[in-house]
């Protein structure tokens, strides 16, 4: 089956600054990369996805970045803000009504 | 957007009863619901997979006759964890899947067990 690693665990950033969230996964068949915020005892939230036919996807300040040939995603959030701490997961699906292979998460702490 | 509702928010029950928890797409069909277990800063776990009408799917290591699973319709699915103990505490959450890949999340339900 499909393996997520998500790195880093843990990441703190000053607030301005960018921070750089990085995916890989194992399955080539893999076409959906969703990326969710979690505040504490909340629902994660969709805040970006991207689909394989596409290299890079971008909404305001945050964006993601695919290399297929390499099996690895990453999410960049530009001039963070302190609402941007949270835990953020990474996940990869194959296809519609397939499971999502979740990411480890990384907390993101950005200081004011 | 697609809205997707579980009750209750939180349960607290004694060691040996039985809870369920709903989980309900409000504005669309969902043709497969997800329910996962997140144990405190560790990721969701995904327990099993259900389609309208047809038995779920079990991950690994989830016993089917501990988590019951009911997919009765496009709007409904419910889990009911039977004979609760200390162990099963944490947060279930739900999520529904209609025609597209994504996946909408129910906010949780925090299960303590005494």
């Amino acid at each position: 089956g499909e393996n997520v690693e998500q790195h880093p665990s843990t990441l703190s950033v000053q607030e301005g600054d960018s921070a750089v969230i990085k995916c890989t996964y194992s399955d080539s068949a893999s076409n959906y990369f969703p990326w969710y915020k979690q505040e504490l005892g909340k629902r994660p939230q969709l805040i970006i996805d991207i689909r394989s036919n596409v290299g890079e996807k971008k909404d305001q300040r945050i964006a993601v970045t695919l290399n297929k040939t390499a099996k690895h995603f990453s999410l960049h959030i530009t001039e963070t803000q302190p609402e941007d701490s949270a835990v953020y997961f990474c996940a990869a699906s194959i296809k519609k009504g397939n499971q999502f292979y979740f990411g480890t998460g990384t907390s993101l702490t950005v200081i004011p | 957007g697609a809205v997707v509702s579980q009750h209750p928010s939180w349960v607290i029950c004694k060691s040996g009863t039985s809870v369920k928890i709903e989980c309900r797409s409000l504005d669309f069909q969902a043709t497969t619901m997800f329910w996962y277990r997140q144990f405190p800063k560790q990721s969701l776990m995904l327990m099993a997979t259900s389609n309208e009408g047809s038995k779920a799917t079990y991950e690994q290591g989830v016993e089917k006759d501990k988590f019951l699973i009911n997919h009765a319709s496009l709007t409904l699915s419910t889990l009911t964890v039977t004979s609760a103990h200390p162990e099963d505490s944490s947060f279930y959450i739900c999520s529904a899947s209609g025609f597209s890949v994504e996946q909408f999340f129910g906010p949780g339900t925090r299960l303590t067990v005494l």
